[in-house]
């Protein structure tokens, strides 16, 4: 199975700071990746598909970038709603999809 | 509206059986796949399996198979997850998730089934 790996496990960070989580494939996954956002006790939320592309709704703040095996997610001025735990999900293959191990975004 | 609308949190013993559901609406239930997704208490995400309810196509993650059995039922929009003898380690919130119809992300999710299973 694809390994996926994000870093920071933990980000302490600011309302209005610029903040980038990385996520790492152990393959190349193309642009076969999701960043979705979870609060406690609630669903995730899907954020980006496809690596790079804004779901609908979903604030212009956010943005993905990458292609092969590194990816990063980034929030351009955080705000209260956004803290939140994040995961990266790789889906190349058709019936093996895998998620990162989370991202907890805290305030600092 | 889509929506996929799972059935209430269960508290179990270890050893007993259990099915727990999630009913789709607002779209064409049998085009798209459904996953499960595991969450244990204070852990991240764990892809499980998933089905088509066109024609019950089911992949399962060598995790997770032969421990669970995942179904749908076509005429009532409605996908499972079934343990035939559960376990302690079983405790965890449960989520099923639509797979997008172009790409595998999943684009919508259920509100999640808290299964605890306790002597």
């Amino acid at each position: 199975d694809i390994q996926m790996t994000q870093s920071p496990s933990t980000l302490s960070a600011s309302v209005g700071d610029r903040v980038s989580i990385t996520c790492r494939a152990s393959q190349s996954i193309s642009s076969w990746l999701a960043w979705y956002q979870q609060k406690p006790g609630k669903a995730p939320k899907l954020l980006i598909y496809k690596a790079s592309s804004l779901e609908s709704g979903v604030p212009s703040r956010f943005s993905g970038s990458g292609s092969g095996t590194e990816f990063t997610l980034t929030i351009s001025s955080l705000q209260p709603d956004d803290f939140a735990t994040y995961y990266c999900q790789q889906y190349k293959s058709d019936s093996r999809t895998t998620f990162g191990q989370g991202t907890k975004l805290e305030i600092k | 509206e889509v929506q996929l609308v799972q059935s209430g949190a269960e508290v179990k013993k270890p050893g007993e059986s259990l099915k727990i559901s999630c009913k789709g609406s607002g779209y064409s239930f049998t085009t798209y796949w459904i996953g499960w997704v595991r969450q244990m208490p204070g852990k991240g995400l764990e892809w499980m399996g998933i089905i088509y309810p066109g024609d019950s196509d089911t992949r399962y993650s060598p995790s997770f198979q032969g421990q669970v059995t995942i179904s749908a039922d076509k005429s009532s929009s409605t996908a499972y997850l079934q343990w035939s003898s559960l376990k302690a380690s079983d405790t965890a919130m449960y989520y099923c998730a639509r797979r997008s119809y172009f790409d595998w992300h999943f684009d919508y999710w259920g509100q999640g089934t808290l299964v605890t299973v306790s002597s």
